[in-house]
C-alpha cells in the first residue's frame, strides 16, 4: 500500500451506532489531519495531529473523538451522530515543518450516511 | 481570520481550450502558500500546484500555471489544452504561519468532448 489509505470507503450508521473510521499513511509523516466535506462548503479542518499529539481541534462536537495510537495511524470514532453529519470524511497526512510547504497527502475518504 | 473565496461553483470549456479559475484570499500575513488542489470524482484529492507569497514568479506545471497577484491578493489557475482528466473539483488553498491549510468552497471543471 502507498500514500494514504481510508477505510472503510462507505459507512451508513444509524443516529444511536457507535463506529470507527480508519486512515492509514505510508509515506512516513509526522503530522495527520481529519477534514470533514460537505456538499457546497469549503473543507472544515476537524483535528490535526503532530507526532501523536493532538494540537488542534476546531471546535468540533464530542461525538467526534479521534484517536492517534501511532504516527501512521489515525481514527475517528463516531457516536450518537447526527444526520447533518453525514459527509465525505478525508484524512490527509504532511511532514509537519514550520512554514514550510507542508504539502497535505489526502486519503480517498469515507462517505458517511446518518440515518 | 483568512479566508479563500472561489466565486465560480462550475465552469466548463472545451477540450483542448484554456480555462482560468478563480481564486481571491484575504489575509493580514505577508509570508504564505498558496495551492491549487484536484479532486477527481470518486478519487483522491491531489496537490495541482503550490506558489510561496515571497517568489513573484509565478508557478508553472506542465499544463497548469497560476497568476498570482500579491497586491490583489488573487491566485488564478490556468489550465492550458484542457484534457477530459482535467474535470474535477479543484480547490484553492491557504496556508499561513500558523500552518493551517484554508479551503475555498471549490469550483467543478466539466470538460466538455
Amino acid at each position: 500500500e502507498t500514500g494514504v489509505t481510508q477505510t472503510p470507503r462507505h459507512l451508513v450508521m444509524g443516529m444511536t451506532n457507535k463506529k470507527s473510521l480508519k486512515c492509514e499513511q505510508h509515506l512516513g509523516h509526522n503530522a495527520m489531519y481529519w477534514y470533514k466535506q460537505s456538499a457546497k462548503k469549503p473543507l472544515e479542518l476537524m483535528f490535526v495531529y503532530s507526532l501523536e499529539e493532538r494540537v488542534e481541534n476546531n471546535s468540533v462536537p464530542s461525538r467526534f473523538s479521534p484517536e492517534c495510537p501511532n504516527s501512521s495511524h489515525l481514527f475517528l470514532h463516531l457516536h450518537t451522530l447526527q444526520p447533518e453529519d453525514s459527509a465525505l470524511y478525508l484524512c490527509a497526512s504532511s511532514q509537519e515543518a514550520a512554514l514550510s510547504y507542508n504539502e497535505q497527502f489526502f486519503g480517498p475518504g469515507t462517505r458517511l450516511t446518518v440515518l | 481570520a483568512q479566508t479563500v473565496t472561489q466565486s465560480q461553483p462550475e465552469m466548463s470549456v472545451q477540450e483542448a481550450e484554456t480555462v482560468t479559475l478563480s481564486c481571491t484570499y484575504d489575509t493580514s500575513e505577508s509570508d504564505y502558500y498558496l495551492f491549487w488542489y484536484k479532486q477527481p470524482p470518486s478519487r483522491q484529492m491531489i496537490l495541482v500546484i503550490r506558489q510561496e507569497a515571497y517568489k513573484q514568479q509565478n508557478a508553472t506545471e506542465n499544463r497548469f500555471s497560476v497568476n498570482f497577484q500579491k497586491a490583489a491578493k488573487s491566485f488564478s489557475l490556468k489550465i492550458s489544452d484542457s484534457q477530459l482528466g482535467d474535470a474535477a473539483m479543484y480547490f484553492c488553498a491557504y496556508k499561513g504561519r500558523d500552518d493551517k491549510i484554508i479551503f475555498g468552497k471549490g469550483t467543478r471543471l466539466h470538460i466538455l468532448p
